[in-house]
Parts: structure tokens; sequence; C-alpha cells
């Protein structure tokens, strides 16, 4: 079965800090890995994926992650956060091509508050 | 529309009422998933349909919850009998092999 883990519940920067969210997941056969961001009341909205190729995946709103093969994570970054990113973020994981199946599986979710 | 529909917004039903959530997937993607979000939780997989295949029924929490779906368009999610655990936000995906669209949710209120 496939698992996503977000180990940290809360993640706090001030603004103009680096900031990391991070992911490990558990799928068979190569994984397609996603991250999301939630707004209070808002819909999931797509920040970026790692189907294959260049480890290093940028995304929109200038956040990037890192596909760690060996260490089965997929963590999400960004070099100068913002106040307006504090929002909710989901990890997601899938199968591959061998994989089995489409269906999505996500992590628990981490808040992430930046203060000035 | 360009977007996943989801309706209603909002439903407040009363403690034993039966209720159907739609959705409304983006033209064209064969996939689509029902997930439930209780507040302050992460997302919990319930039913996902491919294309004309049997859908994947693995994480409804119990038979009071079914889902539909005719061909590749719109998808039903009813719930008999809610109960207040019910409660939650109902979201709902369509995905091409690559992608994944979510709608905004149907907030479901049970009293």
């Amino acid at each position: 079965a496939q698992s996503v883990a977000q180990p940290e519940d809360q993640v706090n920067v001030a603004e103009g800090n680096p900031l990391t969210v991070k992911c490990t997941y558990s799928v068979s056969g190569n994984p397609y890995l996603f991250w999301y961001v939630q707004y209070p009341n808002r819909g999931l909205q797509f920040l970026l994926k790692y189907i294959t190729g260049d480890n290093l995946v940028k995304g929109s709103y200038g956040f990037e992650a890192e596909f760690n093969k060996s260490q089965t994570s997929f963590h999400l970054k960004k070099p100068s956060a913002l106040v307006s990113d504090s929002a909710l973020y989901f990890c997601a994981v899938r199968g591959g091509l061998t994989g089995g199946g489409n269906k999505l599986t996500f992590g628990t979710g981490t808040q992430l508050k930046v203060e000035l | 529309g360009a977007g996943v529909s989801q309706s209603p917004s909002n439903k407040v039903t009363e403690k034993g009422k039966d209720v159907e959530l739609r959705c409304d997937p983006i033209s064209g993607h064969t996939a689509l998933y029902w997930y439930r979000q209780r507040l302050g939780q992460g997302l919990e997989f319930l039913i996902y349909f491919q294309g004309n295949s049997a859908p994947d029924k693995s994480g409804l929490p119990s038979d009071r919850f079914s889902a539909e779906r005719t061909g590749e368009s719109v998808s039903t999610l009813t719930i008999q009998r809610t109960q207040q655990e019910d409660s939650a936000v109902y979201l709902c995906a369509s995905s091409s092999f690559y992608g994944y669209t979510f709608g905004s949710g149907t907030r479901l209120t049970v009293v």
C-alpha cells in the first residue's frame, strides 16, 4: 500500500527566510509525487509535481521540491518565505506505470505559518 | 467549464436524512475521485472511478456511502442516514494521466 508522511503538523518561519516542508513516501514502483496548497475555506491548488527527469522540480509561486529516491523524500522548499504563503500544504503520491493504480494518497498536511 | 464543479457548496442536513453530492469533472478526464476532509485533518480517500472499469470503493467508510458515475461524466456521492461524524468537506477531483484538478468541495454539516 502506498503512503505519505508529513512529520511536522506545523512549520513556523519568518518572512524572508527559507522554508522547508518535509514529505516522505512509500509506493510500489516509480513514484509520481505532488504538492498541493489549501488556503482557508478554499479547495486544493496544485503547486508542482515530479513524474520523471530532473530531481529538482520548480512550481507555482516560487516553490520547488527535490525528489530524493534513496531517502524516499520530496521536501517542498522556497528560498524566501512570504506572509501570503501561510496555508496548509499537502504532499501526495501515486504509483507510476508499474506501481499499480491511479489513486492519489495524501499526507496529513503541514500548516505553514510565515510571520513578519 | 474549465474546472471541476461541485454542488451544493454547502449542505446542512438533519441526522438520519439522506444527502446527495454532485461532481462535474473536467471534460475528457477519465478518472474521478472523491475524498473527505474532516475539520483540521488530511484528505481521506473514498472512491475512485476510471473509465468503464469497476470503481475502487476501498475507502468508503460504511455501507451508508455509495457513489455512481455515468460514463466519464457526472458523479454523485450519496450518504444515507447521515450521522454527525459525516460532517466534513467532500472533495471531488478529476484527472488525466498526470494531472489532478480538485473542486472547491461540498461542506456537509449534519445537525
